[in-house]
């Protein structure tokens, strides 16, 4: 079946820009949850979704940086006035429930130049 | 949340079983022990998890310690293709994200 699916693979801003992000869940997944990684790091939590409900967006590193998920299956990710420092990949991951198996898509590269 | 250590870095050679430890010495009664790898250029993905019994699946085992203050993943015998940054994680039974460490890089030799 198909698995998590993220797009834009690969994108490319000038500082200063607003980017989207889109995360397409396993159907029927439940939960959704939003990380970023570093080259050479481990994926850092940023939020999540139960249904269409953001439950913890304690990762959040600050207010430029907001997600949703209005009907409780795709959801975006959304970065404003982006800065070089948000240059990662951000991986998307979803799950049938809250303590689930997490399973994740392929990331988005972004690159802020 | 409870801290994981484990090695930056481990060798083995093709078909010869590969053991990746895990320290997690702050450890509550509820969590869960999580192990997921993570390929080159792709998501993480699960290996496998337990709490207090040692556990297998088609990937892996997982074996606790009595005292539940460490770990270790077995990888009964390796192919190139497990060549991954192995993750122990600490999840508590009522917790939903995932706080990953910086891993085991392990590199498999033909």
């Amino acid at each position: 079946g198909a698995g998590v699916s993220q797009s834009p693979r690969y994108k490319v801003t000038k500082r200063g820009q607003d980017v989207a992000l889109r995360c397409d869940p396993i159907s029927g997944h439940v939960s959704l949850y939003w990380y970023r990684q570093a080259l050479g790091q481990g994926p850092e939590f940023l939020t999540y979704f139960n249904y269409e409900a953001q439950q913890d967006k304690s990762g959040l590193p600050n207010d430029r940086f907001s997600a949703e998920r209005p009907e409780g299956s795709i959801s975006t990710l959304t970065i404003q006035r982006t800065e070089q420092r948000d240059s990662a990949m951000y991986r998307c991951a979803s799950s049938l429930g809250l303590t689930d198996t997490q399973y994740f898509g392929p990331g988005t590269r972004l690159t802020v130049l | 949340d409870a801290k994981t250590t484990q090695p930056n870095s481990m060798e083995s050679n093709e078909e010869e079983p590969v053991h990746l430890p895990c320290n997690h010495s702050t450890i509550s009664g509820t969590d869960y022990i999580h192990w997921y790898r993570q390929l080159p250029s792709q998501g993480p993905e699960y290996v496998i998890h337990g709490l207090t019994s040692n556990v297998n699946n088609r990937m892996a085992s997982l074996a606790i310690a009595e005292d539940r203050k460490s770990s270790t993943l077995i990888l009964h015998r390796a192919t190139l293709r497990d060549a991954a940054v192995y993750y122990c994680i600490l999840r508590d039974g009522g917790t939903d994200k995932l706080i990953f460490g910086t891993g085991t890089r392990l590199q498999v030799f033909p």
